[in-house]
């Protein structure tokens, strides 16, 4: 089936390890973005990419790494997890009329 | 930079009742995209109903609609009707034209949780 679909859906860490979250879309939609979700913060954009090979930081990128060698793929890796970056992740892809089609969300604690 | 602003954490309505859910947002662009999601114990973020800044008559989808304002920057969806499976979180978003960017993705507000009693 078409679609944005993310893995891992949950995932648990400990604090100093790496943790890769995947996202993979069927549309071949260019743009492609990564939010966390906070209680009281709303959806808060990390990175995003306007095609294969061109990445740039939104609003709390500190901690993260993208790529995208690939349209259908943007991986999200955390280099050294902290217990500050458990949260929701939630991948998207912008559609030809501007909205955003998210995944299901990687749900992710770092302990 | 653009902000988006949901006055209401929380609002509760009867069943088949009408609600209206608040949104405001600063920007100084012209053209723009506002849109409403739901996200539902799921967790899944589903659009709602989306307007362009440029068409004056208000969105409508269903039982739901909303009251564009361009000049007083407000948003607000209104849910007609309404029923147990509306019950959810509802994000405002906002995306400028050509803002270009990280504005390529939404602004969100915080949210609004929105309780329906039986």
């Amino acid at each position: 089936d078409a679609g944005i679909t993310q893995s891992p859906r949950y995932k648990i860490t400990e604090t100093g390890r790496q943790v890769t979250l995947m996202c993979h879309q069927t549309w071949s939609h260019s743009y492609m973005f990564w939010y966390r979700q906070d209680l009281g913060h709303g959806l808060r954009l990390i990175y995003y990419s306007a095609a294969a090979d061109i990445t740039d930081k939104g609003e709390v990128p500190d901690g993260y790494v993208v790529s995208r060698s690939k349209t259908e793929n943007f991986p999200l890796t955390l280099e050294s997890a902290t217990r500050s970056q458990t949260s929701v992740y939630f991948c998207a892809s912008r559609g030809n009329t501007g909205e955003l089609f998210f995944g299901e969300g990687s749900r992710l604690t770092v302990l | 930079a653009q902000t988006v602003t949901q006055s209401q954490p929380e609002m509760s309505v009867q069943e088949a009742e009408t609600v209206t859910l608040s949104c405001t947002y600063d920007t100084s662009e012209s053209d723009y995209y506002l849109f409403w999601y739901k996200q539902p114990p799921s967790r899944q973020m589903i659009l709602v109903i989306r307007q362009e800044a440029y068409k004056q008559q208000n969105a409508t989808e269903n039982r739901f609609s909303v009251n564009f304002q361009k000049a007083a920057k407000s948003f607000s969806l209104k849910i007609s009707d309404s029923q147990l499976g509306d019950a959810a979180m509802y994000f405002c978003a906002y995306r400028g034209m050509y803002s270009g960017g990280g504005a390529d993705g939404l602004t969100f507000g915080k949210g609004t949780h929105l309780i329906i009693q039986p």
